[in-house]
């Protein structure tokens, strides 16, 4: 089961770029890469999801280098907003899907 | 539905009391999943259902807590006995099955539960 690491928290001010890097070195070859975003008082809900090289949508883009042991949100020019925790997750592929969420990374964004 | 429904949102229960929690998932969403998140912390899995397959309970705390499912629609998790240690939000999540890890999943707005 492909475990997780990002940082616990991150500040920033509106209108910059954030980038929150997540290690995953034991993902396994049919694992994909997929980010949430959680609100106070609200479930998590699905931001961009990936395989490798880079994704892009609408409101973000997710960067997975070739060994595919990390990967990177990126959320440009951030709002007020964006103010939630960040989870990043690997799907374990063997297909049982008990996703394993981890404490996330709470990013805080400052006028 | 549009969305994963659960009820009730708010429930306030008395230490030893029993409580049981809804889920409806959406429609055509053949996993279903449910988490326990306390104040300030990530998401602890507590059991999946995926169709017709037994149900994967190893995220279960304690005998106390127990889930089913009808089919491929609505669950419900009880908590037998509760204890204060029980409150935190209780979160569903559906999704369609994948045969790799990229499901997508759908959150519910979450049960918060407070027992006094």
């Amino acid at each position: 089961l492909a475990k997780t690491t990002q940082p616990i928290s991150m500040d920033s001010y509106e209108g910059q770029e954030v980038n929150i890097t997540c290690s995953h070195n034991n993902i396994a070859t049919n694992d994909y890469i997929t980010w949430y975003q959680q609100f106070p008082s609200q479930g998590p809900r699905f931001i961009i999801q990936g395989y490798k090289t880079k994704v892009t949508n609408e409101v973000a883009s997710l960067f997975i280098p070739a060994d595919r042991k990390s990967s990177t949100l990126s959320l440009p020019r951030v709002s007020l907003s964006d103010t939630a925790v960040y989870y990043c997750l690997v799907g374990e592929g063997t297909g049982g899907f008990k996703t394993i969420f981890g404490a996330g990374t709470r990013l805080f964004v400052k006028a | 539905g549009a969305g994963v429904s659960q009820s009730p949102s708010n429930k306030v229960t008395e230490k030893g009391k029993d409580v049981e929690l809804r889920c409806d998932p959406i429609s055509g969403h053949t996993a279903l999943y449910w988490y326990r998140q306390r104040l300030g912390q990530g998401l602890e899995f507590l059991i999946y259902f995926q169709g017709n397959s037994a149900p994967d309970k190893s995220g279960l705390p304690s005998d106390r807590f127990s889930a089913e499912r009808t089919g491929e629609s609505v669950s419900t998790l009880t908590i037998q006995r509760t204890q204060q240690e029980d409150s935190a939000v209780y979160l569903c999540a559906s999704s369609f099955f994948h045969s790799t890890g990229a499901s997508r999943y759908t959150f519910g707005s979450g049960t918060r539960l407070t027992v006094v």
